[in-house]
C-alpha cells in the first residue's frame, strides 16, 4: 500500500535552514504522472501548499516562498527532500508530504512532522 | 496567490445536508476543473474526499459530493453524521504548476 513518512528536526533556530525528508513506499518516484508535494499547517491554521516534484523532475514552488524553497528527489532511495532557508518563528507548524497525481489531487498523505522555530 | 475563501464554520443536525463553498478567481477555480476537497480530523493528516471537482476516491462515502459553478466550488455532505465533524479544505490548481488551498471550514454536527 502507498505510504509516505516525513522526517527531520523537531526544533530549528531562527535563520537556520530546515531540511525535511519524505520517504515513500508503495509507488516509485519514477512512476509517470506521479509526484510528491509538501504542504504545511501552522498550529490552528489552514493548509498551505509549498512545492512539488514530479517523476520527470518537473518542480514548482509557492510564489510567496519560492526564494526560500528547494525540492529534490532521490529515486533510488524513494526520498524527496525539501529545504527551506532562513527559518522564522512564523514557519512553525506541521509539515506534510503527499503524493500528487498530475492534473489531479493529493491522494495519499504522510502523518506530518511538527517543526518549531525558536531560539 | 491568495487563499481560496471558505466559510469559517458550518453546522447541521444529524441527517441534514450542508454545503461548504470555496470561492476562488478566474485564475484558479474558474480556469481549471482541478478542485479537490480534504477532510481533516483533529490531530490527523488530511484525507482526500473529492478530486477533479466531483469525483470520489474509492472508499469515500457517496454522502460527499462536489460541484463547481464559475469561480466557486462547493462540497455537499448529505445525511450528516457525527463522524463528519472535522475541518474541510478545498484546493485548486492555480496555473504554472502551483496550487492554492482554501481557508478551511469547521463542520459541527449539532
Amino acid at each position: 500500500q502507498v505510504t509516505l513518512k516525513e522526517s527531520g528536526p523537531v526544533l530549528v533556530k531562527p535563520t537556520e535552514t530546515l531540511t525535511l525528508t519524505c520517504t515513500v513506499s508503495g509507488f516509485s518516484l519514477s512512476n509517470a504522472g506521479m509526484g510528491v508535494s509538501w504542504i504545511r499547517q501552522p498550529p490552528g491554521k489552514a493548509l498551505e501548499w509549498l512545492a512539488h516534484i514530479f517523476s520527470d523532475d518537473e518542480k514548482s514552488y509557492s510564489t510567496s516562498l519560492k526564494r526560500r524553497l528547494t525540492i529534490s528527489k532521490d529515486t533510488s532511495k524513494s526520498q524527496v527532500v525539501l529545504t527551506m532557508t532562513n527559518m522564522d518563528p512564523v514557519d512553525t507548524g506541521t509539515y506534510y508530504c503527499a503524493r500528487i497525481l498530475v492534473n489531479s489531487a493529493l491522494d495519499f498523505w504522510g502523518q506530518g512532522t511538527l517543526v518549531t522555530v525558536s531560539p | 496567490q491568495s487563499a481560496l475563501t471558505q466559510p469559517a464554520s458550518v453546522s447541521g443536525f444529524p441527517g441534514q445536508s450542508i454545503t461548504i463553498s470555496c470561492a476562488g478567481t478566474s485564475s484558479d477555480v474558474g480556469s481549471y476543473n482541478l478542485v479537490s476537497w480534504y477532510q481533516q480530523h483533529p490531530g490527523k493528516a488530511p484525507k482526500l474526499i473529492i478530486y477533479e471537482v466531483s469525483k470520489r476516491p474509492s472508499g469515500v462515502s457517496n454522502r460527499f459530493s462536489g460541484s463547481q459553478s464559475g469561480n466557486t466550488a462547493s462540497l455537499t455532505i448529505s445525511g450528516l453524521q457525527a463522524e463528519d465533524e472535522a475541518d474541510y479544505y478545498c484546493c485548486s490548481y492555480a496555473g504554472s504548476g502551483t496550487y492554492v488551498f482554501g481557508t478551511g471550514t469547521k463542520v459541527t454536527v449539532l
